[in-house]
């Protein structure tokens, strides 16, 4: 069982928009702005796509945007492509002996 | 551009050790932490640790405490993940990803390795 939980798929048609969330605790979502998101294609390494919850990285687009509220951190994808269809995981810092936890992750399916 | 490229799969019994590589390019290697993160078939991600190259300070996994040693050589910029005592959930694909600006987040991966433990 992972230590932050997310919805294990959702889907969208392209151009639509969603949001994935990840609800974790006051000792690690909640408690500090360490949330992360990242997409991985199949049989590809993880890409890092938001970090500290909110900020993109040089190169990813601007469709991808977090936010966080509470416990729950979310991964919204505005504009959905074909391309967007993959397993999204958000992980955050931990105040436990463990720094970092991941979600079970999500698999997005573009329609 | 920054690259970081892990040594090949490897097939292990019951018990044994293994050791993956993770050789890093494009950055000054000493500026960066480095972590390790797996992956079961079929399954999510899970962080079992971290490593400063500037200093060899570590942070492992709770649940990894005692099976897995993390190094690094600053002659070659590569880091090094060591998993004793491996049993058969120990099979995954191991990646070493570079620590980004937050300091938890992991802004650069390998390409990873496959750990297959079998008798």
């Amino acid at each position: 069982q992972s230590a932050l939980t997310q919805p294990a798929s959702v889907s969208g048609s392209p151009g639509q928009s969603i949001t994935i969330s990840c609800t974790g605790t006051s000792s690690d979502v909640g408690g500090y702005n360490y949330v992360s998101w990242y997409q991985q294609h199949p049989g590809k390494a993880p890409k890092l796509m938001i970090y500290e919850v909110s900020n993109r990285p040089s190169g990813v687009s601007n469709r991808f945007s977090g936010s966080k509220s509470g416990n729950t951190a979310s991964l919204t994808i505005s504009g959905l492509q074909a391309e967007d269809e993959a397993d999204y995981y958000c992980s955050s810092y931990t105040s436990s002996s463990t720094r970092v936890v991941f979600g079970g992750g999500t698999k997005l399916t573009v329609l | 551009q920054v690259q970081l490229v892990q040594s090949g799969a490897e097939v292990k019994k019951p018990g044994a050790s293994v050791k993956v590589s993770c050789k890093a390019s494009g950055y000054t290697f000493t500026s960066y932490g480095i972590s390790w993160v797996r992956q079961a078939p079929g399954q999510g991600l899970e962080w079992m640790g971290w490593i400063s190259a500037y200093n060899g300070n570590t942070n492992y996994a709770q649940k990894l405490q005692g099976r897995v040693t993390m190094t690094t050589d600053t002659s070659t910029s590569t880091a090094y993940m060591e998993l004793r005592s491996l049993r058969s959930d120990d099979t995954a694909v191991y990646y070493c990803a570079r620590v980004g600006v937050s300091g938890y987040d992991f802004d650069y991966w390998g390409q990873g390795t496959l750990v297959t433990v079998s008798s």
